[in-house]
């Protein structure tokens, strides 16, 4: 059981606009943590895609947003492409856990 | 640009250690501002924080697997590594060592190594 909760799957058409909820709690997002999310392609190890709830790395398209309210937040990908096919984790910290860093289960996005 | 890349044995017998070594390579380990993470992702399944290391020797652990963990750092090698005792079944996985940045309200990881499948098995 993860401490931070995602939808196990989403799906959407090319060109559709998907998004990724993250939910947790007063030990973590609700405590003000930053999110940050990450991509995971198959085969290949997770990608930094947003950084401090809504900032993204350099070479990330700007399809890809991040927002944060309250305890959850959310990724928002716009004009869905098959090469956006792919795992999706969003990750904080947790007080809770002596301020350690816990993950979400994981989203499989897949497109249509 | 950072690189980083773990090695070890892919095949570890029940009871015994998995160790671990991640080589950070394109910068200094010792660089302010980070810490050195591994994280563990069983076949199909999430991701895991294991433990963290900052080079100045200081460390947290998963509470559910503290009793078993040490990660260790070798600044003149640029290398930190990790040494969970007592395995599993259940501690099959691929394992990633990644960079963590240190920040006030908590940072990301990034970037990360490839990762290496250990498999626990006799």
């Amino acid at each position: 059981q993860s401490v931070l909760t995602q939808p196990p799957s989403v799906s959407g058409a090319p060109g559709q606009r998907v998004t990724i909820s993250c939910t947790g709690s007063s030990s973590n997002i609700g405590a003000g943590y930053d999110v940050h999310w990450y991509q995971q392609l198959p085969g290949t190890a997770p990608k930094l895609l947003i950084y401090g709830n809504n900032n993204r790395p350099s070479g990330v398209p700007d399809r890809f947003s991040g927002s944060k309210s309250g305890t959850s937040a959310s990724l928002a990908i716009t004009g869905l492409q098959a090469e956006d096919e792919a795992d999706y984790y969003c990750q904080s910290y947790d007080s809770s856990l002596s301020g350690w860093g816990v993950f979400g289960g994981g989203t499989k996005l897949t497109v249509l | 640009q950072v690189q980083l890349q773990e090695s070890g044995p892919g095949l570890v017998k029940p009871s015994q250690t998995l160790s671990l070594t991640c080589t950070v390579s394109g910068g200094s380990i010792s660089s302010g501002g980070y810490y050195w993470t591994w994280i563990r992702q069983p076949a199909g399944k999430g991701l895991e924080c294991i433990g963290r290391i900052y080079t100045s020797g200081t460390t947290n652990y998963n509470p559910s697997l503290k009793s078993r963990v040490t990660i260790s750092v070798d600044t003149s090698k640029n290398q930190f590594s990790l040494k969970l005792s007592s395995v599993t079944a259940a501690d099959t996985a691929v394992y990633y060592c990644a960079r963590g940045k240190n920040i006030v309200g908590g940072g990301w990881f990034d970037p990360w190594g490839q990762g290496t499948l250990v498999t626990v098995s006799s």
